[in-house]
């Protein structure tokens, strides 16, 4: 089964909207997780990386106060895209390590299209 | 330059067919590599491991070559369920922060 449990797995909004997305690791403590985006045909691209309890870390070019990242426990991890607009349309996928690093685990992604 | 570049194909092989491409990547500190694979609009999985010795994994063989910089992936026997989309993932250490490839999509046709 799995073991990062991310959903909404498809989102349909209009511009201007803000949509969250949540990651959760099922049975295990996830200390760090990775967002990821794909855009079609290309490459998975990180966007931040969250540690529980603190301020995640953005890749450059991309906006932190427009992907709001929190990972308050060790179980989850949420990613809001504010005020989002049509080319913010794409797959966003998180995945999350254990304490440990030993292994990567990803979450089932969500593809989001902006109206 | 890109972290890592792959041929994105498509590469349409009949079953039983064997296929074989390449990924390249520019960072001579990686020490990590991995094929994954993508079917559409899922996340990626882990398909192998790629050791500095080559390793097999039934149907897969995957080599690198760190001289040249770059790993392979050859899959024997094809079947119709291999068809899919093959990342090429390499870390520079083990924080799991991957460099994806954009993919190479493989067709096998009955």
């Amino acid at each position: 089964g799995a073991v990062v449990s991310q959903h909404p797995s498809w989102v349909i909004c209009k511009s201007g909207t803000s949509v969250k997305i949540e990651c959760r690791s099922l049975d295990f403590q996830a200390t760090t997780m990775f967002w990821y985006r794909q855009f079609p045909k290309q490459s998975l691209m990180l966007m931040a990386t969250s540690n529980e309890g603190s301020k995640a870390t953005y890749e450059q070019g991309v906006e932190k106060d427009k992907f709001l990242i929190n990972h308050a426990s060790l179980t989850l991890s949420t990613l809001t895209v504010t005020s989002a607009h049509p080319e913010d349309s794409s797959f966003y996928i998180c995945s999350a390590t254990d304490r440990n690093n030993e292994k990567l685990f990803f979450g089932s992604g969500t593809q989001l299209s902006v109206l | 330059r890109k972290e890592v570049e792959q041929d994105p194909g498509p590469f349409n092989v009949p079953e039983g067919a064997t296929v074989a491409f390449n990924c390249t990547y520019s960072n001579s500190a990686s020490q990590s590599f991995f094929w994954y694979r993508q079917d559409c609009r899922k996340e990626p999985k882990l398909l192998m491991s790629v050791y500095s010795s080559g390793n097999e994994d039934g149907r897969f063989t995957a080599q690198l070559n760190r001289a040249s910089q770059y790993i392979s992936l050859l899959i024997r026997d094809s079947k119709l369920s291999d068809s899919a989309t093959y990342l090429c993932v390499v870390t520079v250490a083990n924080d799991y922060k991957l460099s994806f490839g954009a993919g190479t999509t493989v067709t096998v046709r009955a």
